[in-house]
């Protein structure tokens, strides 16, 4: 595997439901992201790790928990989700110092 | 802080035609700047990328940028568009207080007419 990879690449959860999000580079980069992309909505930032250490939430709910076990290993843990939280979330990594950031392709999430 | 701003949340063009998509930035010191292209569920890839170096960037797909400080813009184009560049293109700015923070644009649908 090459790049970042995410899994799984669709999931169909309950609002009841727990579920984990996967997302791993193999790009040996510092950084890690998750993004929410959701239809008519900018990109949003939701957690930024570096060096394993989460360095910003930007105001997201408590049934989204992130969790960087190592630098090439990212999980978003999810729980109690609203239909509102239905959208395209999306990994990505980077060498930091102002560089590009690579994505993942996506989870696409919906939640009944 | 950066920011960016996408003029245009779609834009058709012809195909054949000159793409011509807009971006500008405001940042206090010279920033990196960034088009990232996104196809239907997929993810965001770089198109191509500035870093100080030349002000004209050439990227995939036949796609260029031009870095105009005094414009405070980074404008993508590509002279003849093709079906196949149907997508929505982000640019980005990086966040200079943060160095590992990429600020997106609100992205722009691009939409090639036969």
């Amino acid at each position: 595997e090459t790049g970042v990879t995410q899994t799984p690449r669709h999931l169909v959860m309950g609002m009841t439901n727990k579920k984990s999000l996967k997302c791993e580079q193999h790009l040996g980069h510092n950084a890690m992201y998750w993004y929410k992309q959701s239809a008519k909505k900018p990109l949003e930032l939701m957690f930024v790790y570096s060096l394993e250490e989460r360095v910003e939430n930007n105001s997201v709910p408590s049934r989204f928990s992130p969790e960087c076990p190592n630098s090439s290993h990212l999980f978003l843990h999810l729980h109690t989700l609203q239909p509102e939280d239905s959208a395209l979330y999306l990994c990505a990594s980077s060498q930091g110092g102002g560089n590009e950031q690579f994505f993942g392709p996506g989870t696409r999430l919906t939640v009944l | 802080a950066q920011s960016v701003t996408q003029l245009g949340s779609h834009v058709s063009v012809s195909e054949g035609a000159l793409v011509l998509l807009r971006c500008n930035y405001s940042s206090s010191v010279p920033p990196y700047l960034f088009w990232y292209v996104q196809y239907p569920n997929q993810g965001l890839q770089l198109l191509l990328k500035y870093t100080s170096a030349a002000t004209l960037v050439k990227g995939i797909n036949g796609f260029e940028a031009e870095f105009k400080k005094s414009e405070t813009s980074f404008h993508l184009t590509k002279p003849s568009a093709h079906m196949s560049d149907a997508a929505e293109y982000f640019c980005a700015v990086s966040d200079t207080n943060r160095d590992d923070k990429i600020i997106f644009g609100k992205g722009t649908r691009l939409h090639i007419l036969p």
